[in-house]
């Protein structure tokens, strides 16, 4: 069964800094897709960034990026220059192969310090 | 606006009754989702439909059940026979019955049930 690691259950982080968060996963499949969710103070669950496992370019989207490395089966999200909106629970997920779910990772959550 | 409506965002009730959580979509998504979401557990899905009038159990559906008569909407009921119902509920929403980079989970608001 595929499952999601999320090692840090806390992160703290100055403001304007770059801080990583760390996701592995298991899996046996060879394609299938992974996310990365913000879920802050509100509760909204808001999708961060998305990767393609047959796709090795890393995504990016603005301040945020990952470092997928496939054959170790790691899902990290770099935040560059933190804002205080930053402040949240983030959710690594994986989906693939025959279970048609989407499984999360217990979350890390990040504090930005001003 | 396109998105996803729960309601209420707090609800309360007594235990031993059923109770019905509403979510409502206006994005015209096939699928439709409910997660359950405990401090320190991350999110668990309860039930999932990927089209009208079907529906598959997730990882933890005892103790609830839902219905999709219609494409928008697709309520959960929390019955009695749930042993630990307190909790946050999230509703979520694709645009394919399968999940992609292009067809991603988005999630309503969330309702927040708490039974003494």
């Amino acid at each position: 069964a595929q499952t999601v690691t999320q090692s840090q259950p806390e992160m703290s982080v100055q403001e304007a800094e770059t801080v990583t968060l760390s996701c592995t996963y298991d899996t046996s499949e060879n394609n299938y897709y992974l996310f990365w969710y913000k879920q802050p103070p509100s509760r909204q669950m808001i999708l961060v960034i998305r990767q393609e496992a047959y796709k090795q370019q890393n995504a990016t989207e603005n301040r945020f990026s990952v470092n997928f490395q496939k054959a170790a089966k790691s899902f990290s999200l770099k935040i560059s220059d933190s804002q205080l909106g930053d402040t949240a629970m983030y959710f690594c997920a994986f989906y693939g192969g025959a279970t048609n779910k989407l499984i999360f990772g217990t979350g890390t959550l990040l504090a930005v310090q001003p | 606006d396109g998105g996803i409506t729960q309601s209420p965002k707090y609800l309360f009730r007594k235990e031993g009754q059923n109770v019905t959580l509403s979510c409502e979509q206006n994005l015209n998504h096939d699928a439709m989702y409910w997660y359950r979401q405990d401090p320190g557990q991350g999110l668990r899905l309860i039930y999932y439909s990927q089209i009208v009038n079907d529906f598959q159990k997730g990882d933890i559906a005892e103790g609830y059940s839902v219905s999709r008569e219609k494409k928008e909407s697709f309520p959960l009921t929390v019955t009695s026979a749930q042993k630990n119902p307190t909790a946050f509920y999230l509703c979520a929403s694709s645009s394919l019955g399968t999940l992609t980079v292009d067809s991603p989970l988005h999630f309503g608001n969330g309702t927040r049930l708490t039974v003494t």
